[in-house]
């Protein structure tokens, strides 16, 4: 099946301890991207990526690191995590980049940082 | 930030009921494209609007690209319980841009 995954799906944990949140797609798709979902501000484009070794910073990306060493896997990572960046986490792939390409997001992983 | 603006940011209705949803933006947008998001699931994209003044038609969902392409609507007609859900307009090409989305709950 074809199909973008995250884990975990659900974590919690504290102030400063260094997390990654995993994320892989296994339909060949060039782009991959990091979003935080929060209410009242809608989803928010942390980094994505145009292709192995290619990343860019979005909309927040203050706080996180991602890495694209293969074409399937996309990390985010929080080297020192803080309570703001208590979110609903979803990341997202699409065939090709540029204008207009279908994204597939994961199911989401929920963080809460105490 | 390229602002996309959502409006009613909720909206409740009846079964049966019409309703339409607007996504508006200061800026022309070359492409816009509509995703409803289900409670615990990532969004799920609807449609991609390209042309101004076009209008696509999804079942009893009909979409609509402003002739000046700052601006999208979506109408549902006789909206049904599956059409609850959380819809969000999207622009951008790579670096992407999300309204905050109207939740609509329709109630059987």
């Amino acid at each position: 099946e074809a199909q973008v995954t995250q884990n975990p799906r659900y974590l919690i944990t504290v102030t400063g301890k260094k997390l990654t949140v995993t994320c892989s797609q296994n339909m060949n798709h060039e782009y991959m991207s990091w979003y935080r979902q929060d209410p009242g501000l809608g989803l928010r484009q942390i980094y994505y990526s145009m292709n192995v070794e290619v990343t860019d910073k979005g909309d927040v990306p203050e706080g996180y690191k991602v890495s694209r060493k293969e074409k399937r896997n996309f990390p985010l990572i929080l080297e020192s995590p803080s309570p703001n960046q208590t979110s609903l986490y979803f990341c997202a792939s699409s065939p090709q980049t540029g204008v207009a390409y279908e994204q597939y997001f994961g199911p989401g992983t929920r963080l809460t940082v105490t | 930030t390229q602002l996309l603006e959502q409006s009613p940011q909720f909206l409740s209705i009846q079964e049966g009921e019409n309703l339409t949803v607007y996504c508006n933006s200061s800026s022309v947008f070359s492409s816009l494209q509509w995703y409803r998001q289900e409670p615990g699931e990532g969004p799920v994209l609807l449609v991609t609007v390209v042309t101004g003044g076009e209008v696509k038609k999804l079942k009893r969902l009909t979409f609509q690209f402003g002739d000046a392409r700052k601006d999208s609507s979506l109408h549902i007609t006789a909206a049904q319980p599956g059409d609850t859900g959380l819809y969000l307009c999207s622009r951008g090409a790579n670096n992407l841009f999300f309204g905050t989305g109207t939740r609509l709950t329709v109630i059987p």
